[in-house]
């Protein structure tokens, strides 16, 4: 059974560029879901993804959107990024909406 | 204030020694209660998943919830140095639809020799 995966591990962007980070979920999972982490804080919820629809969305601006495809791996775009988007991007899958998530490494997002 | 709250810590405690960690949350609507454990510079891994009221316990681990008080504990038996890490509590309504957890800021623990 293959965990959850994530790429690239680092970043280095610069302020007002545009990021994607990718995601596979774990074999079997259906529902991805998405969480910033700043240094020192808890993970934050950005936004789920259940059989390529958007299901539910945390307090985020609409320049972090997202994509689920047919295989259940997903996308996070964030567009004109910020210093404070400085961060680790978590993602997480689950069997279905309301079940356990499973998270990945992450991926360390430095904007300067 | 914010929906859970957790002292950061660090925690220091010998090895062997009983680790208690708690958290505090406002929301009446959250069901499902989860321990996440995040080494430096990786994703948080599950440890515990309790619904409603009462204790489980896994091996070392024993969770418990409280609801009335809205109280949630993790306690560690017997530490080990492998043990040091950020423990994240999480927890969520679960209404069948989106499950989105709501995390405590996680508490540092460092087990010594």
């Amino acid at each position: 059974e293959t965990g959850v995966t994530q790429s690239p591990t680092h970043l280095i962007k610069t302020r007002g560029q545009q990021v994607t980070l990718r995601c596979s979920s774990q074999s079997g999972h259906n529902t991805v879901s998405w969480y910033q982490q700043a240094l020192g804080q808890g993970p934050q919820f950005i936004f789920q993804y259940y059989r390529e629809e958007e299901n539910g969305r945390g307090n985020f601006p609409p320049r972090f959107s997202g994509l689920q495809f047919p295989n259940y791996s997903s996308e996070l775009n964030v567009n004109a990024l910020e210093l404070d988007d400085s961060a680790l991007y978590l993602c997480a899958s689950s069997f279905g909406q309301a079940d356990t998530q499973y998270f990945g490494p992450g991926t360390r997002l430095t904007v300067l | 204030q914010k929906e859970v709250e957790q002292d950061p810590g660090p925690l220091s405690v010998p090895e062997g020694a009983i680790v208690s960690l708690n958290c505090t949350y406002s929301n009446s609507a959250f069901q499902y209660f989860m321990w996440y454990r995040q080494y430096s510079r990786k994703g948080p891994e599950l440890l515990m998943y309790t619904y409603s009221s009462g204790n489980k316990e896994d091996g070392r681990f024993t969770a418990q919830v409280d609801k009335s008080s809205k109280y949630i504990s993790l306690f560690i038996r017997d530490s080990q140095p492998s043990d040091s890490a950020t423990y994240l509590c999480a927890m969520t309504p679960n209404t069948g639809t989106a499950s989105k957890l709501t995390f405590g800021t996680g508490t540092r623990l460092q087990v010594t020799l």
